[in-house]
């Protein structure tokens, strides 16, 4: 399958400070690409969809200001957690899908922890 | 609202087929059925997808039925590194992925 990546693998952060996840397309050009969030012991919670080029669409109750999401390109999507709190600390996954194709891939995942 | 349902856990023998039962009683006509799974730790991995007809990859067969209301995904020789979370997903293709609770499968030697 198609291969996206995920940077970094974890992080360990001060609360105040902002954070970015970068989420590459390895070998496929994505159009769209999917940010989610994950509590330990929890299914995956959708956070907001980006289409290259444009706006992000945020879930109900995700807030915009706090997670910026930007797709600035085909293969690259980064999502920057700003101002983070210890309630932050959570595993962060995105997914990458190609126009035209079904499925989406995702990446290895980024374990964010905010002390 | 994941719109799917799937049994919380099930066990099953290593060597063995493994049977892993979805509902999806509501789908619409051009939504996919499609099937990851997670092991601890890591993001999920694509199985498998299907509209209407079944399909077999490498790595499993997917059993949908006529109504297309429900569907089983069949993984033919379990192994020890089969175990995880599997989801079964509907959606339209190039839409959203929203994930319900997933079964937790624990193969057995």
């Amino acid at each position: 399958g198609a291969v996206v990546s995920q940077h970094p693998s974890w992080v360990i952060c001060k609360s105040g400070t902002s954070v970015k996840i970068e989420c590459r397309s390895l070998d496929f050009q994505a159009t769209t690409m999917f940010w989610y969030r994950q509590f330990p012991k929890q299914s995956l919670m959708l956070m907001a969809t980006s289409n290259e080029g444009s706006k992000a669409t945020y879930e109900q109750g995700v807030e915009k200001d706090k997670f910026l999401i930007n797709h600035a390109s085909l293969t690259l999507s980064t999502l920057t957690v700003t101002s983070a709190h210890p309630e932050d600390s959570s595993f962060y996954i995105c997914s990458a899908r190609e126009y035209m194709n079904t499925e989406a891939f995702f990446g290895q995942g980024t374990r964010l922890t905010v002390v | 609202d994941a719109k799917t349902t799937q049994p919380p856990s099930m066990d099953c023998a290593e060597g063995r087929a493994a049977n892993l039962p979805c509902n999806h009683s509501t789908i619409s006509g051009n939504e996919y059925v499609y099937w990851y799974r997670q092991i601890h730790s890591q993001g999920p991995q694509y199985i498998i997808h299907g509209l209407k007809n079944n399909e077999t990859n490498e790595m499993a067969s997917l059993i949908i039925t006529e109504d297309r209301k429900s569907s089983t995904l069949i993984l033919p020789h379990a192994t020890l590194r089969d175990t995880a979370v599997y989801y079964c997903i509907r959606g339209a293709a190039g839409n959203k992925l929203t994930f319900g609770g997933g079964t937790r499968v624990l193969v057995k030697p």
